[in-house]
């Protein structure tokens, strides 16, 4: 059974840099999409980016410019790196998987996500 | 980007009703949407991917339809675990974007 869990600090202070990883278990990181989302306290959900297995990366133009996300496929775990972040990043952040088997590319499996709040 | 929108923003229904709730996209995308539930607290799960497969696992009752730039989902005899948000996506390009949810809850 595929599985992702996300870890990293869950306070972050304005203009440093929020750092996470996703470990994935029960499945090949060399393969597939990964990916971030985020959602805001009571709000949606928000795509940052992905990963393809080969190490192409996509990336929300919103973001871009502050956002790195990247693989170590010898630990079988992605990492999302956003910089300079402001009180506007506080969210809940999870990882996911993107199936390559079907054309529609859904999020087919998710971690269980994990609160970041940025905050002096 | 492609914006998508979600109707209604909230739905009060019973246990037993069928409902339906749509997502219009802002420029044609074919079929490439997918439909997924959050329960208050956990992550997001996929119901509906391409518009109209069921995602394995995933109850009979939910059903999705759609092409080009209006899709639905319909979820038939809800069920007491049905009550939830629910999120459209597209797929078609990047940036995936996300409806901004539509909260279903009990009457």
């Amino acid at each position: 059974q595929v599985q992702l869990q996300e870890s990293g600090p869950g306070l972050v202070k304005p203009s440093e840099t929020l750092s996470l990883t996703c470990s994935v278990s029960g499945d090949s990181i060399n393969a597939h999409y990964w990916t971030w989302v985020r959602q805001p306290p009571g709000k949606g959900l928000e795509w940052i980016g992905y990963i393809y297995y080969s190490g192409s990366t996509s990336y929300n133009p919103s973001l871009k410019s502050r956002v790195t996300i990247s693989l170590d496929t010898s630990k079988n775990h992605f990492s999302l790196n956003l910089r300079s972040v402001t009180a506007a990043d506080t969210a809940v952040y999870y990882c996911a998987r993107i199936t390559a088997a079907v054309a529609a590319r859904p999020f087919d499996y998710w971690g269980q996500g994990t609160l970041v709040t940025v905050s002096s | 980007d492609i914006q998508m929108t979600q109707s209604p923003s909230s739905l009060s229904a019973s246990v037993g009703d069928r409902i339906t709730i749509t997502c219009r996209a802002s420029q044609s995308i074919s079929s490439y949407v997918n439909w997924y539930q959050q329960r208050p607290g956990k992550a997001p799960k996929v119901l509906i991917y391409g518009a109209s497969s069921l995602e394995s696992g995933v109850p009979s009752r939910f059903s999705g339809s759609g092409s080009g730039t209006d899709f639905s989902l319909t979820i038939n005899s809800l069920q007491p675990e049905d009550f939830a948000t629910y999120y459209c996506q597209q797929s078609y390009t990047t940036p995936y974007t996300f409806g901004q949810g539509t909260k279903l809850e009990i009457k």
